[in-house]
């Protein structure tokens, strides 16, 4: 099993482009996640995704927009890129059920995008 | 604002030394975990504790929760050159995970 593919790995944008971070995970999970981690900082939750067909604001949301595709796929926009957007980007995936059962898993992350924002 | 923090912000300890690393957050949780990272790469699931434990064991790893004091440790017993990563509770809440700000361990051989 892949489990959480990011892609691209790296890009280079420049301020005001956009584009779309896609990530995909084939172990059937119901939630998904993007992060950013800043150099030195810890990962701050930008959106996320409790299961299919919804979407929901993290901590820093701004400046990003996500689409839940279907179960396997989460993607993150930069509608118009700027330089504070430089970071690396993580998306993960868990199987936290829906009715907040017993039973919580732990998440699974994929090897991070590297965006810089010139 | 990060919900949690984490203390010490770096640690070094020579091998065989535990290493304790201790999180603290604001909001109430379903459980909290721990994860390793290792040179900017994808975070790796160590460790989760529910909020109605108060402590757990995995190898080498111990955690324990206090949810009346917000808080919880990571113990790293006997520590290996190869423990050297950054470490980050992660907080379940509301079909939310939020992380903590990491400590950076390094273990000198």
């Amino acid at each position: 099993n892949a489990g959480v593919t990011q892609t691209p790995k790296f890009q280079v944008l420049k301020t005001g482009q956009s584009m779309t971070l896609q990530c995909a995970q084939d172990m059937n999970h119901n939630s998904m996640y993007w992060y950013r981690q800043d150099p030195g900082m810890g990962l701050r939750l930008i959106y996320y995704s409790a299961s299919e067909g919804t979407t929901d604001k993290g901590e820093v949301p701004n400046g990003y927009n996500v689409s839940r595709l279907n179960k396997r796929e989460f993607s993150l926009r930069l509608e118009s890129a700027a330089p504070s957007q430089t970071s690396v980007y993580f998306c993960a995936s868990s199987d936290l059920p829906r009715d907040r059962g017993p039973e919580n898993t732990e998440a699974f992350f994929g090897q991070g995008t590297r965006l810089t924002v010139v | 604002s990060q919900q949690g923090e984490e203390d010490p912000q770096a640690l070094s300890i020579q091998e065989g030394e535990n290493a304790t690393m201790n999180c603290s957050y604001k909001t109430s949780i379903n459980n909290l975990q721990w994860y390793r990272q290792n040179s900017g790469r994808g975070l790796v699931h160590l460790i989760l504790i529910r909020s109605n434990e108060r402590e757990k064991h995995s190898g080498r790893l111990r955690v324990t929760l206090d949810t009346s004091k917000k808080s919880s440790s990571l113990l790293i017993t006997a520590s290996r050159a190869a423990d050297t990563a950054s470490y980050f509770c992660g907080m379940d809440s509301s079909y939310k995970l939020i992380f903590g700000s990491g400590t950076r361990l390094l273990v000198r051989p």
